[in-house]
């Protein structure tokens, strides 16, 4: 079951722009995770942001979390050409078969 | 680069075979997961397994199973293959059960091709 949906799609930025993807869910849940994907690759996990946090850093990397409108946010900033790659978030289930959901992705370029 | 460790990287098969697909976990890790990605989809969680025992599944038929050794170490194993098993399969290890509260550490994947 699609829990957490990316928003939008796909993103071209030029280097040095800031880029900034969405991630909406359903149900309530207790934490919500950003992962990273380069091309046909493992995904890296960027950074977990609890529910009773609100916003988080880590390096160039600022996540948000709005429980009340059900959506999380991240943004990169000062893009490189490195951060060329697919970006999920990941979150509880609504299903009690599956412990962790991913969204489809907002497959991200950054132009140098 | 995590520790974990998946082979073969690639795989061709035909339909109605057998596959049978490795993963070593990051060291300390007790907690293997394995999804299914399509392409252009994000990852879709098949199973886990926590301490040699599965624990909890994904909407998957049971033509999926899988396997977890003492070492931690895991396979998937999928029978009568099928055309739409062709996927990136990634298996994932963690301290602890897959979930919201644990970051996963992901291999590189196996590419499988059904033919």
């Amino acid at each position: 079951s699609q829990q957490g949906e990316e928003d939008p799609q796909a993103l071209s930025i030029q280097e040095g722009e800031n880029a900034t993807m969405n991630c909406s869910y359903k149900t309530s849940i207790n934490n919500l995770q950003w992962y990273r994907q380069n091309s046909g690759r493992g995904l890296v996990h960027l950074i977990l942001i609890r529910s009773n946090e609100r916003e988080k850093h880590s390096g160039r990397l600022r996540v948000t979390l709005d429980t009340s409108k059900k959506s999380s946010s991240l943004l990169i900033t000062a893009s490189r050409a490195a951060d060329t790659a697919s970006y999920f978030c990941a979150t509880d289930s609504n299903s009690g078969n599956t412990p962790l959901v991913f969204g489809k992705g907002t497959r991200l370029s950054v132009i140098a | 680069e995590t520790g974990v460790t998946q082979s073969p990287t690639h795989l061709i098969k035909t339909r109605g075979q057998q596959v049978t697909l490795r993963c070593s976990s990051q060291s300390g890790h007790n907690t293997v997961s394995w999804y299914q990605q399509a392409l252009g989809q994000g990852p879709q969680f098949i199973f886990q397994y926590y301490r040699e025992e599965e624990n909890g599944r994904g909407n998957f038929p049971p033509r999926f199973s899988g396997l977890q050794f003492p070492n931690y170490s895991s396979e998937l194993n999928v029978n009568a293959l099928e055309l739409d098993d062709s996927a990136l399969y990634l298996c994932a290890s963690s301290w602890g059960l897959a979930n919201s509260y644990n970051e996963q550490f992901f291999g590189p994947g196996t590419r499988l091709t059904v033919l």
